[in-house]
């Protein structure tokens, strides 16, 4: 069965501090793997996407990883800002996209003064 | 880049009326939109595939009669929530993608959502 799990669940840490965002997949075949930032009551939006051949995406202080060996990647925020506080997604799709997407439950973070 | 624009992002309704959400592309064309379902912590659950000039695609358990969608052109799809209860009470998201051949399957660009409330 096609499964995104995410990790941690949800995860507070204070300004200026950095932290790692984990996401493992079982979703086959597979064609990309997104990042998107949710800010409460609005739309996700996209940080980074990367393909089957792609190790590491960078977005300003968002660094994605990928090992399609392990089905793992992670997301890394640098010198988090009270703005980071939001729902990260993983989001894990197969050949024909928006059908095939798979959510993971996301990671809640909270950044604090 | 591309942009999804969604339209209300806010709605109340009294029980039993119809709400209708619009989805737009507003610099490319969208062969195919996508719609969602969030409820409060909880992840994005896709309801239906939209398919210009053609039915729109179900995911088992949504009713076709309770969410009708239209895909009337290629920049435009709309989602009306047709006598609307309490318990339709949720946030709606939309998500489109340009590209050319397989690629307009994609749906990687999602709208800022719809908050509906029914009262």
């Amino acid at each position: 069965k096609n499964q995104v799990e995410q990790s941690p669940q949800s995860l507070i840490i204070l300004e200026g501090k950095n932290c790692t965002l984990q996401c493992n997949y079982t979703v086959s075949p597979f064609s990309n793997l997104r990042w998107y930032k949710q800010d409460t009551g609005r739309g996700p939006v996209s940080l980074t996407i990367m393909t089957f051949s792609e190790n590491t995406k960078s977005n300003g202080r968002y660094t994605a990883t990928l090992d399609a060996d392990t089905k793992q990647s992670s997301l890394h925020i640098t010198a988090s800002q009270l703005s980071d506080s939001a729902s990260y997604i993983c989001v894990v799709s197969g050949p024909t996209g928006g059908q095939n997407f798979v959510f993971g439950p996301g990671t809640r973070l909270s950044v604090l003064p | 880049g591309a942009v999804v624009s969604q339209h209300p992002s806010r709605v109340i309704c009294k029980s039993g009326t119809s709400v209708k959400i619009e989805c737009r592309s507003l610099d490319f064309q969208a062969t195919t939109m996508f719609w969602y379902r969030q409820f409060p912590k909880q992840s994005l659950m896709l309801m239906a595939t939209s398919n210009e000039g053609s039915k729109a695609t179900y995911e088992q358990g949504v009713e076709k009669d309770k969410f009708l969608i239209n895909h009337a052109s290629l920049t435009l799809s709309t989602l009306t929530v047709t006598s609307a209860h309490p318990e339709d009470s949720s946030f709606y998201i939309c998500s489109a993608s340009p590209g050319t051949g397989g690629a307009r399957a994609y749906g990687y660009t999602f709208g800022s959502g719809t908050r509906l409330t029914v009262v």
